[in-house]
C-alpha cells in the first residue's frame, strides 16, 4: 500500500496567487514527522518545511505553511504569494520514528505563470 | 556552514565502465543516505549509513552496485560493469540524528550519470 499520496501530477498557477499542494499519508506509527522538499530543474532536492505528528500548530516557514490535519492523514504545503522561482517538483514525505527510511510522494510539478 | 557536496556534478561513461561517485556531507552528521532519482520519479533508496557501517543495503538494485564509507565522512557509490539502465541522479543525503523522525535529510546537487 502505497504510504504518501499526491494526487496532483500538474498544477499551473498565477504568479502572485497562493497554491495548495496535496499529500496524504498512512501510517500506525504514533510518532512520525513530514517534510516538504522542492526540486527546481537544476536537480537539488531542497528541504522547505517540517511537521512533526505531535506538533500542536501547523508549521510555518516564511510563505510556506503546512495544512496539517492528522483525523485525515493530509499535510498539504500551502504557498503563498507565488513566484515564479516557485516553479519546481514538490515532494511530500515522511519519517516513521521506527523506521529511519524517508518514504517518498510521486512528488507534484508547480508551474507559475507569469 | 556547507551543505553536502556531491562530485562530480555529471558523469558520462560507456556501457561496460566502472565509476565512483562521492558525497562529502554536513560536517558532524552521522547519518548518510543515497538515494538514485530517474526522470519523473520520487528518489528511490539506496543504502544507508550510521557511521562506518552500512546499516540497509537492502535498496542497491544487483552486486553491481556497492558504496563504502571507510571512516565515517566521505562515501563513495561504486557501481561496477555499468549499463544503460544505470543512467539516473545518484543522490546524496545527510542528517544528524536518523533515529529521530524530526530531523531532516539535508541532500547534495546530485550526480547526473549518463551511460552510452
Amino acid at each position: 500500500a502505497q504510504k504518501i499520496t499526491q494526487t496532483q501530477p500538474g498544477m499551473f498557477v498565477q504568479e502572485k496567487e497562493a497554491v495548495t499542494l496535496d499529500c496524504t499519508y498512512d501510517t500506525s506509527d504514533p510518532s512520525y514527522g513530514l517534510f516538504w522538499y522542492k526540486q527546481p530543474s537544476s536537480g537539488e532536492m531542497i528541504f522547505l518545511i517540517y511537521q512533526g505528528s505531535y506538533d500542536q500548530q501547523n508549521a510555518t516557514e516564511g510563505r510556506y505553511s503546512l495544512n496539517f490535519q492528522k483525523a485525515r492523514k493530509s499535510a498539504n504545503l500551502v504557498i503563498s504569494a507565488s513566484q515564479l522561482g516557485d516553479s519546481a517538483m514538490y515532494f511530500c514525505a515522511m519519517r516513521e520514528d521506527s523506521n529511519y527510511q524517508l518514504i517518498w510522494g510521486a512528488g507534484t510539478k508547480l508551474i507559475i505563470k507569469p | 556552514g556547507a551543505g553536502v557536496s556531491q562530485t562530480p556534478s555529471n558523469k558520462v561513461t560507456e556501457k561496460g565502465k566502472y565509476v565512483e561517485l562521492r558525497c562529502d556531507p554536513i560536517s558532524g552528521h552521522t547519518a548518510l543516505y543515497w538515494y538514485r532519482q530517474s526522470l519523473g520519479q520520487g528518489p528511490e533508496f539506496l543504502i544507508y549509513f550510521q557511521g562506518t557501517g552500512a546499516a540497509d543495503d537492502s535498496g542497491l538494485p544487483n552486486d553491481r552496485f556497492f558504496a563504502v564509507r571507510p571512516e565515517g565522512s566521505v562515501s563513495t557509490l561504486k557501481i561496477q560493469r555499468t549499463e544503460r539502465g544505470d543512467s539516473a541522479v545518484y543522490l546524496c543525503a545527510s542528517s544528524l540524528k536518523p533515529r529521530d523522525s524530526r530531523s531532516p535529510l539535508h541532500f547534495g546537487n546530485g550526480t547526473r550519470l549518463t551511460v552510452t
